[in-house]
């Protein structure tokens, strides 16, 4: 059972807009910064996202993200196939003192 | 460019411990800047923190983890280690290393490719 709550699965068609939540709670998204990792299947994680909307080096502005209060959300506009993948939110939990994940979302270009 | 890499043993029998270790070149682990981190993945979940360790203080666990792991730095080698004990099927999982670098805060920037780790006799 993963800390951070992510809808397992999101989709859309291409050229759509989807938007991935995570949900938190005050000692871990509603203190700290949210980060987002990409994934492929059988692949190590990648950063996306880092400090709740800065895109790392070489992301495509296609992804954006945000935060508010204990949750946060991360938005892929213009989607494209090689968008498929599983995408994973994380933060730090102030009070466990560890890093904490999301379950990951699994998104489908359809 | 940093880059991390996992090894150690596919298969580790019940009960006993699983030893990883994670090789950095591109960096010196020395250096007190960077946290390094375990992380592992069972098959088709989700992603859970194992611990961290740094070149200038104690390593930090995860709660859940934490009567059963301990990792350390070989600064001679330049990479740091993973063990854990009393292992079950439960721990069977994809185990990656990462560092973490400080911008506002610390944040998992690079990660390894990752190990296959399978608990069974």
């Amino acid at each position: 059972q993963s800390v951070l709550t992510q809808p397992p699965s999101a989709s859309g068609t291409p050229g759509q807009k989807i938007t991935i939540s995570c949900s938190g709670s005050d000692s871990d998204m509603g203190s700290n910064y949210a980060f987002w990792y990409q994934q492929f299947p059988g692949t190590a994680p990648k950063l996306l996202i880092h400090t709740d909307n800065q895109r790392s080096s070489g992301v495509p502005d296609r992804f954006s993200a945000s935060k508010a209060g204990t949750s946060a959300s991360l938005a892929i506009s213009g989607l494209r196939s090689e968008d498929e993948a599983d995408y994973h939110c994380a933060t730090w939990d102030t009070n466990l003192g560890a890093w904490v994940f999301g379950g990951g979302t699994k998104v489908t270009v359809l | 460019q940093v880059q991390l890499q996992e090894s150690g043993p596919g298969l580790v029998k019940p009960s006993q411990t699983l030893s990883l270790a994670c090789s950095v070149s591109g960096a010196p682990i020395s250096s007190g800047s960077h946290f390094w981190s375990w992380i592992r993945q069972p098959a088709g979940k989700g992603l859970e923190w194992i611990g961290r360790v740094y070149a200038s203080g104690s390593p930090n666990y995860n709660p859940s983890l934490k009567s059963r792991v301990t990792i350390s730095l070989d600064t001679s080698k330049n990479q740091f280690s993973m063990n854990l004990s009393s292992v079950t099927a439960a721990d069977s999982a994809v185990y990656y290393c990462g560092r973490e670098v400080l911008s506002f805060s610390y944040y998992i920037d690079v990660w390894g490719k990752g190990t296959s780790v399978a608990v069974s006799s």
